[in-house]
């Protein structure tokens, strides 16, 4: 069965510090995997992906998470956290198979603190 | 490429009504897709088109709600005899092919309060 779990439901951190927002998924198969981030009354933005290449991404803004297989993880992470990356932010899996297959997990709020 | 538009951006409307959402994606994107996000929570898949033929639904979309992509360019979502538990962001997003690493692109979403 496929599913995702985002481990921090709100994390908090000061500007200019590291970021970490946690995601572990589950997958019949070789997943997609995605981050995207939502600012108030703003549509999701989609931040990278992983589609079996590298299995460390890099996407806008500074931001880049690792595939592990062995530990059925995709964290996001960003060596400097700026003010404007306050938002909610969502992993999601998708599987390349029949049928459509593409979950959302239930989002991280992000604080960052002046 | 103007991205995925969505219309109208909020709708109040009270119990037992029928409501319509429009959803244009970009241009010349095949795939198209609904979403459901009620607060706290990440959206929810309700169905989706490719072009003008809608593959798949949900087990949340119930019969109230019907979905058309007649030209299969932009789509509408009807919900009839409207509830309070359908208060909720419809989202609409779309995607070039519809593969499972296509990038899906999102609107804005209408955001629906049942009173």
């Amino acid at each position: 069965a496929q599913s995702v779990t985002q481990l921090d439901s709100h994390v908090s951190v000061s500007e200019g510090t590291p970021v970490l927002l946690r995601c572990n998924y589950s997958s019949s198969y070789s997943p997609s995997l995605f981050w995207y981030v939502q600012h108030p009354n703003k549509g999701l933005q989609l931040l990278l992906k992983y589609t079996s290449a590298a299995t460390l991404v890099k996407g806008i803004n500074g931001f880049e998470a690792e595939f592990k297989k062995s530990e059925t993880s995709f964290h996001l992470t960003k060596p400097s956290a700026h003010m404007s990356d306050a938002a909610e932010y969502f992993c999601v899996v998708s599987e390349n198979t029949g049928g459509f297959k593409t979950i959302f997990g239930a989002g991280t709020r992000l604080f960052v603190k002046a | 490429d103007t991205g995925v538009s969505q219309d109208p951006r909020h709708k109040i409307t009270k119990r037992g009504q029928n409501v319509t959402f429009r959803c244009d994606p970009i241009s010349e994107h095949n795939r198209l897709y609904w979403y459901r996000q009620t607060l706290g929570q990440g959206p929810e898949f309700l169905t989706y088109f490719q072009n003008e033929a809608q593959l798949e639904k949900s087990r949340l979309l119930s019969d109230r709600f019907s979905a058309e992509r007649p030209k299969g360019s932009f789509s509408t979502l009807e919900i009839q005899r409207t509830e309070q538990g359908d208060s909720a962001m419809y989202l609409c997003a779309s995607s070039p092919t519809g593969g499972g690493t296509d990038t899906q692109y999102f609107g804005p979403g209408t955001r629906l309060t049942v009173l």
